[in-house]
């Protein structure tokens, strides 16, 4: 089955670390997108990719790195200067970045301790 | 600047009840609008979406939603509701046919009593 497919599910970091989190899609998109979720605050977009080496800054992209070599992998470094990090992240793709509807993952929550 | 308000953080509902869950959208421009549900520690899935022509949306599990331009609406209705509704819901709306441009609503918890 196609999907999107993010790990971990759950990690925990101290403060000070870098964690990257993986997001991996088999439905030949060439879009992908990372969001960040907050209770009450709906999602907010940390960086988009339209295709493989290129990837933009979306509203929230300080603090975040990105990285797109493969057409299926997207991956997300949150790194010791995000200010806040524990959130609910979530990866998406879509067909073209034209296309406005999104395929989630089932997202990865961080904690920092 | 496109923005999304979701009235109602938390609406709660009978079993076989009318679900009506409301967002307004503000656009300068004829508006993509979507509905989005989530389940529990669950990604987005995609319910219903406007583009262009009928006003009046269907989309998956029995939902349905009207566009109306003349209220900045685009509010999710169920005719009967089931347990197995009970999620949070977004509403979506972007002024340009592209997801990277997408603005979501702060969502809005839809529990049903038995």
């Amino acid at each position: 089955d196609g999907g999107i497919t993010q790990s971990p599910k759950y990690l925990f970091r101290k403060e000070g670390q870098n964690v990257t989190l993986s997001c991996e899609q088999n439905l030949n998109h060439d879009a992908m997108y990372w969001y960040r979720q907050d209770p009450g605050q709906g999602l907010r977009l940390i960086y988009y990719s339209q295709i493989v080496n290129d990837f933009q800054k979306g509203d929230i992209a300080e603090g975040y790195s990105v990285s797109r070599e493969k057409k299926e992998s997207f991956p997300l470094t949150v790194t010791s200067a995000q200010k806040n990090p524990t959130a609910f992240y979530l990866c998406a793709s879509s067909r073209t970045v034209r296309t406005g509807e999104l395929f989630f993952g089932e997202g990865s929550r961080l904690t920092v301790l | 600047a496109q923005s999304v308000t979701q009235l109602g953080s938390h609406v709660s509902v009978s079993e076989g009840a009318l679900v009506l869950l409301r967002c307004n959208y503000s656009s300068s421009v004829p508006p993509y609008l979507f509905w989005y549900v989530q389940y529990p520690n669950q990604g987005l899935q995609l319910l219903l979406k406007y583009t262009t022509g009928a006003t009046l949306v269907k989309g998956i599990n029995g939902f349905e939603a009207e566009f109306k331009k003349s209220e900045t609406s685009f509010h999710l209705t169920k005719p009967s509701a089931h347990m197995s509704d009970a999620a949070e819901y977004f509403c979506a709306v972007s002024e340009e046919q592209g997801a990277q441009k997408l603005v979501f609503g702060q969502g809005t918890r839809l529990t049903i009593n038995p």
